[in-house]
């Protein structure tokens, strides 16, 4: 399996709902990424995990809240959502922490926040 | 500052003629520069990428050339097909950890 898998494909959620994302992989990758792409802007870094410890977050706000299970699994909890979040959630894997490692995209999450 | 410039934001070209899009960086630090395309609807996907000790890459249809000293690098797409219209993402490093995204070029490809 060569793929980044993502459900669900899309979530419509109120600002007063708790949901989660879920992300899976089976390429053996040991990091995981989130990542935040609003329409026609680049992907933006949320969350850096290595190894299911989480290496870096980018200053993101608590209302998401990241999970590394196991090394095939990553998901995102979302709580108290904003209107602004509404945006395309992407996770991504790669072999190893760093940059240097080609990141392998999941098709993404659509997120709509009522 | 962990800051990527790209250009133009929007390309049209005919089709079989070539397409370049320019990126330039601010951190002299950063050494790896790989360039994703995404389709309208789909995941971004990696297709081709540097390091900073190679100033030239060739895969096929698709180059990638890096100036160092003037911390700027470029994709140049020849022959291009329809199958080529996209979004295109270059990105850099910043540390080891992760990397920073362009703000995008979408390539229209003109029958």
């Amino acid at each position: 399996d060569t793929e980044v898998t993502q459900t669900p494909k899309h979530l419509v959620m109120g600002m007063t709902n708790k949901k989660s994302l879920k992300c899976e992989q089976h390429m053996g990758h040991r990091a995981m990424y989130w990542y935040k792409q609003k329409a026609k802007k680049p992907p933006e870094l949320m969350f850096v995990y290595s190894y299911e410890k989480l290496s870096i977050n980018e200053s993101v706000p608590s209302r998401f809240s990241p999970e590394c299970p196991n090394s095939s699994l990553l998901n995102l909890h979302l709580h108290a959502l904003q209107p602004e979040d509404s945006a395309l959630y992407l996770c991504a894997s790669s072999q190893g922490q760093g940059a240097y490692n080609e990141q392998f995209f999941g098709p993404g999450t659509r997120l709509t926040v009522l | 500052g962990e800051n990527v410039e790209q250009h133009p934001s929007t390309l049209s070209v005919q089709e079989g003629d070539s397409a370049v899009i320019k990126c330039t960086y601010s951190d002299s630090a950063s050494n790896y520069f790989p360039w994703y395309k995404q389709e309208l609807g789909k995941r971004p996907q990696l297709i081709i990428d540097i390091r900073s000790n190679v100033g030239e890459k060739k895969d096929q249809r698709i180059a990638v050339t890096l100036n160092k000293t003037a911390k700027h690098f470029s994709l140049h797409i020849t022959e291009t097909q329809p199958e080529d219209s996209a979004v295109y993402f270059c990105a850099g490093n910043f540390g080891n950890e992760k990397l920073t995204f362009g703000t995008g070029t979408r390539l229209t490809i003109i029958p």
